[in-house]
């Protein structure tokens, strides 16, 4: 089954303890994506990647690292997670079309983290 | 100015009416528009997606597109009650930026 994993999907954390959200896909999809969606803001695109090792900033990057080292998994670090890190996190893969442009993205499940 | 912008509603229709949701865009150069479906709590999924001028129509679900006036709308016809949900408006400026709306609520009242 095509799909996208991200884990965990709910975590409670507190401020300055790094931690590390995985996300994977199994459809060999050149592009991944990290948004956080929070109420009356929407989705936020946090970094993406358009393959191995290309990774970039997105709209919010602060606070947030990414890595590229596999086609198939972008996890999502937070180096030192504070209270306005607490939101909806979702991973998404999407190919890419003959002329560059986007296919259909795919979401993952989310994730919900809170820091305290 | 937001990338793309959408009503937040809530937008309330009886069931068996047509929804008519509506989202505008601020970058003219963009070519691919998509509509999702995101039930409160869970992963948005595709409902639509339009690259060129006029409608596109998918079972109850029309999409309409008019890069002139930088504007996408998504009709659902006999809306039921499981059409409830927030709908994203998706607009791919270029190819590697996403940028969403908010949302509109849609409640489709029995």
């Amino acid at each position: 089954e095509a799909q996208v994993t991200q884990n965990p999907r709910y975590l409670i954390t507190v401020t300055g303890k790094k931690l590390t959200v995985t996300c994977s896909q199994n459809m060999n999809h050149e592009y991944m994506s990290w948004y956080r969606q929070d109420p009356g803001l929407g989705l936020r695109q946090i970094y993406y990647s358009m393959n191995v090792e290309v990774t970039d900033k997105g709209d919010v990057p602060e606070g947030y690292k990414v890595s590229r080292k596999e086609k198939r998994n972008f996890p999502l670090i937070l180096e030192s997670p504070s209270p306005n890190q607490t939101s909806l996190y979702f991973c998404a893969s999407s190919s890419l079309g003959g002329t560059g442009s986007q296919e259909t993205q795919y979401f993952g499940p989310g994730t919900r983290l809170l820091v305290l | 100015q937001k990338e793309v912008e959408q009503n937040s509603g809530p937008l309330s229709v009886p069931e068996g009416a047509i929804a008519s949701l509506n989202c505008t865009y601020s970058d003219r150069g963009s070519q691919s528009f998509f509509w999702y479906r995101q039930y409160s709590g869970k992963s948005p999924e595709l409902i639509m997606s339009i690259y060129s001028n006029g409608d596109k129509e998918d079972g109850r679900f029309t999409a309409q597109l008019n890069k002139a006036s930088q504007y996408v709308s998504l009709l659902i016809r006999d809306s039921q009650p499981s059409d409830s949900a927030t709908y994203l408006c998706a607009v791919n400026p270029y190819f590697n930026k996403f940028y969403f709306g908010s949302g509109t609520k849609l409640n489709v009242k029995p």
